[in-house]
């Protein structure tokens, strides 16, 4: 999607080692958020970020940090993990004034083994 | 807090079939509601969006009114292509807020059938 890309596209990993995920965007947008998609919930807020330095939880936060060091960039890592959170994850930002865009990444696919 | 409930998939339709996915919401105030599309291997895309009661959303043939009083958005189209074979999403957000991340249904599969 226009001026959001995550990276990697695809990883597999194995249980108890650490993870970042990255999203990177090319347009200076304040807002950003990390979601999850997994049959049978939709997409569910992970974290979000309102600025450099600013982030909050989501609904499915445990097992996650985050981290935004520069308005580019967020991150997602999990510390440790597991093979529950293996899952599609999708980051996107919010574009433009009031709730009229939000912009998705193409997403992550990742299998934790 | 705020939820989407939107009806279980798949649904399976031949093509120039009607089309009409139930949506419900529960929240506090007033929300934007949307609709999200996605396609095979690929992020969600807005399909189409109403911010105010009575308020009409469309898009590429597809449509949606905010209903407040029974506190839905049921997407529709009139006469589905193959091409419109894709997960749809339901969501909401609140506009009163500064930042107001996107409350969304579990997602509806369509598969269009020529």
């Amino acid at each position: 999607d226009a001026g959001i890309t995550q990276s990697p596209r695809h990883k597999v990993t194995e249980t108890g080692t650490p993870v970042t995920l990255r999203c990177h965007q090319t347009e200076n947008h304040r807002y950003m958020y990390w979601y999850r998609q997994d049959p049978g919930h939709g997409l569910r807020l992970i974290h979000y970020s309102y600025g450099v330095k600013d982030t909050d939880k989501g609904e499915v936060s445990d097992g996650y940090s985050v981290s935004r060091s520069k308005t580019e960039d967020f991150l997602l890592t999990l510390e440790s993990a597991t093979s529950s959170q293996t899952s599609v994850y999708f980051c996107a930002i919010r574009v433009g004034q009031g709730n009229y865009g939000y912009t998705f990444g193409s997403g992550t696919r990742l299998t934790v083994v | 807090g705020d939820s989407v409930t939107q009806m279980e998939g798949p649904v399976t339709l031949s093509e120039e079939a009607f089309l009409t996915i139930n949506c419900t919401y529960t929240a506090t105030g007033y929300p934007s509601l949307f609709w999200y599309v996605q396609y095979p291997g690929e992020g969600l895309q807005l399909l189409l969006k109403a911010t105010k009661a009575d308020d009409k959303g469309s898009n590429k043939g597809f449509e949606a009114t905010y209903r407040k009083e029974t506190t839905s958005f049921h997407l529709e189209k009139g006469s589905v292509q193959v091409s419109d074979s894709a997960v749809y999403f339901c969501a909401l957000s609140h506009i009163a807020s500064g930042n107001t991340p996107l409350v969304f249904g579990k997602g509806t599969r369509l598969s269009v059938i020529a």
